[in-house]
């Protein structure tokens, strides 16, 4: 089963609502990281949230890390046409010989 | 300004045929990877590379050999091209070996195999 599992697959909102996925993992990792995925296209990088933090914001986004619990989740507040994606989480595993882990990702569709 | 760049957006091979896809990246980077990606499966790694002329394991790496001649230009390889190898594969970077920075990726490129 994948390391980081995410969680909607799925997401229509209206522009302007606040858009919440979450991403479970499994064993403990060194950071957390967020990327976004245009259709087609590839990864962008969005935020990375190292082990010993909580929470982290960079503009609309917010993250939060929850290791006893081994989730985290990805706020985007306003939200716009343009954060219409596919959004990855990823994990850098503590004993994972020093490469990133992906989830499936969570489709968040923003209706105009 | 492109970072990461990947020779072709989309490519249709023949069945059997040896396929190169190159990837190069500005930035100075130890760190390369080769991802492939599916619908349903997400991203799983095929190959990755800290430095030039190293090379390690991913968890997909049967079918395919990569290179790394030159610390920018990370090549995947498959040598004897079969459908199931049909996929979207995304080439990525990053600086350092602790795996503490994002991955840059390149635009993909969309691999037909008939």
């Amino acid at each position: 089963s994948q390391q980081g599992e995410e969680d909607p697959q799925a997401l229509s909102i209206q522009e302007g609502e606040n858009a919440t996925m979450n991403c479970s993992y499994k064993t403990s990792i060194n950071n957390l990281q967020w990327y976004r995925q245009n259709s087609g296209r590839g990864l962008v990088h969005l935020i990375l949230i190292r082990s010993n933090e909580r929470e982290k914001h960079s503009g609309r986004l917010r993250v939060t890390l929850d290791t006893s619990k081994k989730s985290s989740s990805l706020l985007i507040t306003a939200s716009r046409a343009a954060d219409t994606a596919s959004y990855f989480c990823a994990t850098d595993l503590i004993q994972g010989a020093q490469k990133l882990v992906f989830g499936q990702g969570t489709r968040l569709t923003i209706n105009p | 300004d492109v970072k990461v760049t990947q020779s072709s957006r989309y490519l249709v091979k023949r069945t059997g045929e040896k396929v190169f896809l190159e990837c190069v990246q500005d930035m100075d980077h130890e760190n390369m990877f080769w991802y492939r990606q599916d619908p349903g499966l997400g991203l799983r790694l095929i190959y990755f590379s800290y430095d030039v002329k190293m090379k390690e394991k991913g968890d997909i790496p049967e079918g395919y050999s990569v290179s790394r001649e030159k610390k920018e230009r990370f090549s995947l390889i498959l040598e004897s091209a079969s459908t199931n190898q049909t996929s979207m594969y995304l080439c990525a970077s990053s600086p350092y070996r602790q795996g503490a920075y994002g991955y840059t990726f390149g635009s993909g490129t969309r691999l037909t195999v008939v």
